[in-house]
């Protein structure tokens, strides 16, 4: 677990205002590189992905930035929203062999009104 | 409601107790995981199947630990002698393709 690092611990941000999450890892042999988001009670739900043929992946209000050299990644979430409001973990992988992912210790969001 | 389903959802066991739980991936998807949370973490790999075969294990996983995906569908977990140290959240996820991983609602063991 040490080798995927999730900043900040916790996040507040205002309704409307914009919500960034970052990510660093150290296995270079890392190619998939996904957000999950988790509500109490739930399991994780799969947000959005990226592979790092790209630097920049878009859906909706969220968006994944990606450096490959800086070994990081961030999830960036627009016009936040009260039910936006959980705990995303960061959870890159390797595409072949054990695709197992390795999560980051999680970031939790709170979306105030 | 990813389509993966997990029995039971909660589960209080004494020290020293066996238990079993049980998922069921999506019909079509091949891959399945199991990972374990506790409190305020991440999820941790435990073991991973591709079909009916166990290809990975965790060091996480003891020998108090076992798993099987017989016929390639439903999956068991079983833990036996049950130690307090166990309590978590145990998460199954499927996948049809590598890496995109749909998780279940998990089971919460409790072990007093």
């Amino acid at each position: 677990q040490q080798q995927v690092k999730q900043s900040p611990q916790s996040l507040i941000v205002q309704k409307g205002g914009i919500s960034i999450i970052n990510c660093a890892y150290e296995n270079t042999a890392f190619d998939y590189f996904p957000w999950y988001q988790q509500f109490p009670g739930k399991g994780p739900a799969l947000l959005i992905a990226i592979r790092p043929d790209v630097s920049e992946k878009k859906e909706g209000r969220f968006t994944i930035s990606f450096n490959k050299s800086a070994k990081q990644f961030s999830l960036h979430i627009m016009d936040s929203q009260p039910g936006d409001s959980a705990t995303y973990f960061c959870a890159p992988a390797k595409s072949f062999g054990n695709e197992k992912l390795t999560f980051g210790t999680g970031t939790r969001l709170t979306i105030i009104p | 409601d990813t389509g993966v389903s997990q029995d039971p959802r909660h589960k209080i066991t004494k020290r020293g107790q066996n238990v079993t739980f049980r998922c069921d991936p999506i019909s079509e998807h091949n891959r399945l995981y199991w990972y374990r949370q506790t409190l305020g973490q991440g999820p941790e790999f435990l073991t991973y199947f591709q079909n009916e075969a166990q290809l990975e294990k965790s060091r996480l996983l003891s020998d108090r630990f076992s798993a099987e995906r017989p016929k390639g569908s439903f999956s068991t977990l079983e833990i036996q002698r049950t130690e307090q140290g166990d309590s978590a959240m145990y998460l199954c996820a499927s996948s049809r393709t590598p890496n995109e991983q749909f998780f279940g609602p998990g089971t919460r063991l409790t072990v007093l």
